[in-house]
């Protein structure tokens, strides 16, 4: 268990959907990471969340919409899904810095059919 | 925009064979990160290099910077079937996030 807790680990939803995945930080860790990985990208940065506020943006889509609450813990909201949406979503959080790597959740797969 | 590169794509050796991957970048990296993600996984954090021709041991994995912060690698000497997986570096090149590299898969034949 690395402390940082994504729900569900499995998600098979319909095109056209919406569905919301779900992340706890490691205690302690204010910033959230959202990294989408598929079988020819890689790990592709989506958008980080520093202690509630928006720091940076990555690949993210318009479909797509991410929050952090006050107790930290992170949504990503994805919508009006494609069949190119089908990937696994990581979560990952760190103190703050970058003086230290990032602990990474156990990741939602998302099926879109 | 700041790519990180990383190769070789996909190396498969003999179990007890020597490993290697590289990564490099274009722009000079205030540090660089190496994960680990087994098949099935997610990465895991192994190490973080900061000063210039910097090199960390870890048993069998030995880790380097260059001189000029703009490359690395990861050598695994003696490979077992316990390291078989994706080894991603990881560089934050703009602000606070990390770009990683494409990953190198490696395969181990016992």
């Amino acid at each position: 268990d690395s402390g940082v807790t994504q729900t569900p680990k499995h998600l098979i939803t319909a095109t056209g959907q919406r569905v919301t995945l779900r992340c706890s930080p490691r205690s302690g860790d204010l910033s959230v990471y959202w990294y989408q990985q598929s079988l020819d990208q890689g790990l592709q940065f989506l958008i980080q969340y520093y202690n509630g506020e928006e720091r940076a943006k990555g690949n993210i889509l318009e479909r797509f919409s991410a929050q952090q609450f006050p107790d930290l813990h992170s949504e990503l909201n994805l919508s009006s899904l494609e069949l190119g949406d089908s990937a696994l979503y990581f979560c990952a959080s760190s103190e703050g810095s970058l003086n230290y790597g990032y602990t990474f959740g156990s990741g939602t797969r998302l099926t879109v059919v | 925009g700041q790519q990180v590169m990383q190769i070789p794509q996909y190396q498969h050796v003999q179990e007890g064979e020597d490993f290697t991957t590289y990564c490099n970048s274009s722009t000079t990296l205030s540090n660089i990160q190496w994960y680990k993600q087994r098949p099935g996984g997610h990465p895991v954090f192994l190490i973080q290099l900061v000063k210039s021709g910097e090199v960390k041991k870890q048993k069998r994995l030995t880790f380097q910077f260059g001189e000029a912060k703009k490359n690395s690698s990861l050598h695994i000497t003696a490979t077992q079937t316990t390291d078989v997986g994706t080894y991603f570096c990881a560089g934050p090149p703009y602000g606070n996030k990390l770009v990683f590299g494409a990953g190198t898969i490696l395969r181990v034949k016992s």
